[in-house]
């Protein structure tokens, strides 16, 4: 069995472009959520997705949107970057809304 | 508006000794808590949980205490040893709706030899 991965590990864009971020969901777990983690600060919620629906968001922009796909893989696309977007990102998995298991993350830098 | 506070950034502590961690919530629709560990370059990784109906939860060197009049929590690793050294998260949900983690900052726990 395997945990959760994401991809790429570290990123590098600049300002105004567009990045998309990848995540495998553990095996058996219907239910995938991100996060993002600036420097010296606590993970924040910024939205879950339960069988390839929306199932709640935080307090993000539209420009922060994502997919869960039938295998429950997941993506997070984040539009017209900004330098504050700069931050480790982290997915999630849980079998329904049970305890989250964390991947490893993907650190972007925008500049 | 921070929910979640963990009041102590950093933490030492003697190897062999008794490491508590604290964190205070203050949403009272919290009712399911969490305990996360980070080693640099790696995701949280899940230690142990407790529900609002109890108060106390036990789970080898680790143990979670929930004071719900208080909105308080600690986490109580006995004995301590150098691989416990990390970043350490309190987090906290409701259990209706999303179940969105809200987190704590974190305390970074460092074990001496």
């Amino acid at each position: 069995e395997t945990g959760v991965t994401q991809s790429p590990t570290h990123l590098i864009k600049t300002r105004g472009q567009q990045v998309t971020l990848r995540c495998s969901s553990q095996s058996g777990h219907n239910t995938v959520s991100w996060y993002q983690q600036a420097l010296g600060q606590g993970p924040q919620f910024i939205f879950q997705y339960y069988r390839e629906e929306e199932n709640g968001r935080g307090n993000f922009p539209p420009r922060f949107s994502g997919l869960q796909f039938p295998n429950y893989s997941s993506e997070l696309n984040v539009n017209a970057l900004e330098l504050d977007d700069s931050a480790l990102y982290l997915c999630a998995s849980s079998p329904g809304l049970e305890t989250q298991y964390f991947g490893p993350g993907t650190r972007l830098l925008v500049l | 508006d921070q929910q979640v506070k963990q009041n102590s950034p950093s933490l030492s502590v003697q190897e062999g000794r008794i490491s508590i961690l604290n964190c205070d919530y203050t949403n009272s629709m919290f009712d399911y808590f969490l305990w996360y560990k980070k080693y640099p370059a790696e995701g949280p990784t899940f230690l142990i949980s407790i529900s609002s109906i109890k108060d106390k939860n036990e789970d080898g060197r680790f143990t979670v205490f929930l004071n719900k009049s208080a909105k308080h929590l600690s986490l109580h690793i006995v004995p301590s040893q150098p691989g416990d050294s990390a970043v350490y998260f309190c987090a906290a949900s409701a259990i209706q709706g999303a179940q969105k983690l809200v987190f704590g900052q974190g305390t970074r726990l460092t074990i001496n030899p």
